[in-house]
């Protein structure tokens, strides 16, 4: 079985300072990571992905993570917070080697995240 | 936008009465999802289908079912909603086969129970 632990519910950090929001998995296999952001009312985006090959992968909106196996972490982070940065940001996880078809998403709880001026 | 529509988008019910929610989608895909969100648990998955009449269930099952008699429609029914039913919906596309193709959402059903 797979899980997602996202540490912190409510992040905040000030305009043009660094984001920092962390993400552990747990995956007997490989895992494929997953960054999603949710605006208010809205549905999920993704942010960015990793699969295979680079282990620092860079999304939209100037986000990036680093997949660090021997940490079992998917950090997300981005160098200078902007106002729209704040949103509701989601960690997941799919397991790379599971029957065909049957793939399917673990998500973490979620991390808020808010700007302050 | 990969082209999911869901309906309702919001709906007020009464304990004990089904509610169906739909989720259409205009670009083939042969995987959706229905996911539950909710304050501290994140999203949760209650069903997925694999093809058309091919479904199965997620970890929060119990109290749902769906539905898919065409490619671009799956279902989800509520067969007599509870108040813990109270939550938002997402219906989910994977864009092609395998996981680590992208799992794309659509806008959410607002659902309540009273």
């Amino acid at each position: 079985a797979q899980s997602v632990t996202q540490l912190g519910s409510h992040v905040s950090v000030s305009e043009g300072a660094l984001v920092l929001l962390r993400c552990n998995y747990s995956s007997s296999v490989p895992p494929y990571l997953f960054w999603y952001v949710q605006y208010p009312n809205q549905g999920l985006q993704l942010l960015l992905k990793y699969t295979t090959g680079a282990t620092l992968v860079k999304g939209i909106n100037g986000f990036e993570a680093e997949f660090k196996k021997s940490e079992t972490s998917f950090h997300l982070t981005k160098p200078s917070a902007h106002m729209s940065d704040a949103a509701e940001y989601f960690c997941a996880v799919s397991d790379s080697f599971s029957n065909f078809g049957n793939e399917k998403l673990t998500f973490g709880t979620g991390t808020r995240l808010t700007i302050i001026p | 936008d990969a082209g999911i529509t869901q309906s309702p988008r919001h709906k007020v019910t009464e304990t004990g009465t089904p509610v169906t929610l739909r989720c259409h989608q205009t670009e083939n895909h042969r995987y959706m999802y229905w996911y539950r969100q909710d304050p501290g648990h994140g999203l949760r998955l209650i069903h997925y289908s694999y093809g058309v009449k091919d479904t199965d269930k997620g970890e929060v099952s119990d109290g749902y079912s769906v539905s898919r008699s065409k490619t671009e429609d799956f279902l989800l029914t509520l067969e007599s909603a509870t108040s813990s039913q109270t939550s938002v919906y997402f219906c989910a596309i994977r864009a092609g086969t395998g996981p680590g193709n992208t799992i794309y959402f659509g806008e959410g059903s607002w659902l309540t129970v009273v």
